[in-house]
């Protein structure tokens, strides 16, 4: 079975620009977590998706956004960019259900701020 | 707040036992877990284990979890240079959220 597809794989943009990542979940999971990954902070949660409605929200500013569509694919967005928002954003998908078995990774999004 | 703690970097000879070491704050913990990132890679799950178990061994993979000192270990036996990744403690904490360590580097010296 596919795994988690995210596209693009790399990404460059300029401060001030706007970015739209995509995540294809696998088949069946109905639930999409984004974070975001940098070497100073780790792994930092963005925000978790189960069936269209958003559950949960890290402690991200209001530019980065996200939803969810009714085939389970995720998109974020992150508006005016800044150099700091430089890092590797992985999406997960699980099935969401109360037992959570842990999620499956995608290779994640590289995106540069220049 | 949760949080979850690891230390940075772990050096063994190949063909001997690892232990990784993780700490971690929230008392509603439900499920933890080890995941493991090669270069270049996403995160891949290795194993889970609930709240209200003690070990959970997976071949070569060993969790120990002390629910009193909230104390989560992972012990790899018989260490191998492909076993050299980041190696991430999870926490799920019941709010459709899971929080991860800083991640644990293993150098595994042939």
């Amino acid at each position: 079975k596919a795994g988690v597809t995210q596209t693009p794989r790399y990404l460059i943009k300029t401060r001030g620009q706007q970015v739209t990542l995509s995540c294809s979940p696998i088949s069946g999971h109905r639930s999409v977590s984004w974070y975001q990954q940098t070497p100073g902070q780790g792994l930092q949660f963005l925000f978790e998706y189960f069936s269209e409605t958003q559950r949960n929200k890290g402690n991200f500013p209001g530019r980065f956004s996200g939803r969810q569509f009714s085939n389970s694919r995720s998109e974020m967005n992150v508006s005016t960019l800044e150099l700091g928002d430089s890092a590797l954003y992985l999406c997960a998908s699980s099935s969401g259900d109360t037992g959570n078995y842990g999620y499956t990774f995608g290779s994640g999004t590289r995106l540069t701020v220049v | 707040g949760e949080d979850v703690e690891q230390s940075l970097f772990l050096s063994v000879r190949e063909g001997d036992s690892s232990v990784i070491n993780c700490t971690y704050t929230d008392s509603s913990s439900t499920y933890l877990y080890w995941y493991k990132q090669e270069p270049g890679a996403g995160l891949q799950l290795l194993t889970y284990i609930f709240s209200n178990m003690d070990m959970k061994q997976d071949q070569r993979l060993t969790v120990l979890l002390n629910k009193k000192d909230k104390h989560l270990s992972l012990r790899i036996a018989d260490t191998q240079t492909g076993d050299s990744a980041i190696y991430f403690c999870a926490d799920n904490t019941g709010g459709f959220k899971t929080i991860f360590g800083a991640g644990t580097r293993l150098f595994v010296k042939a």
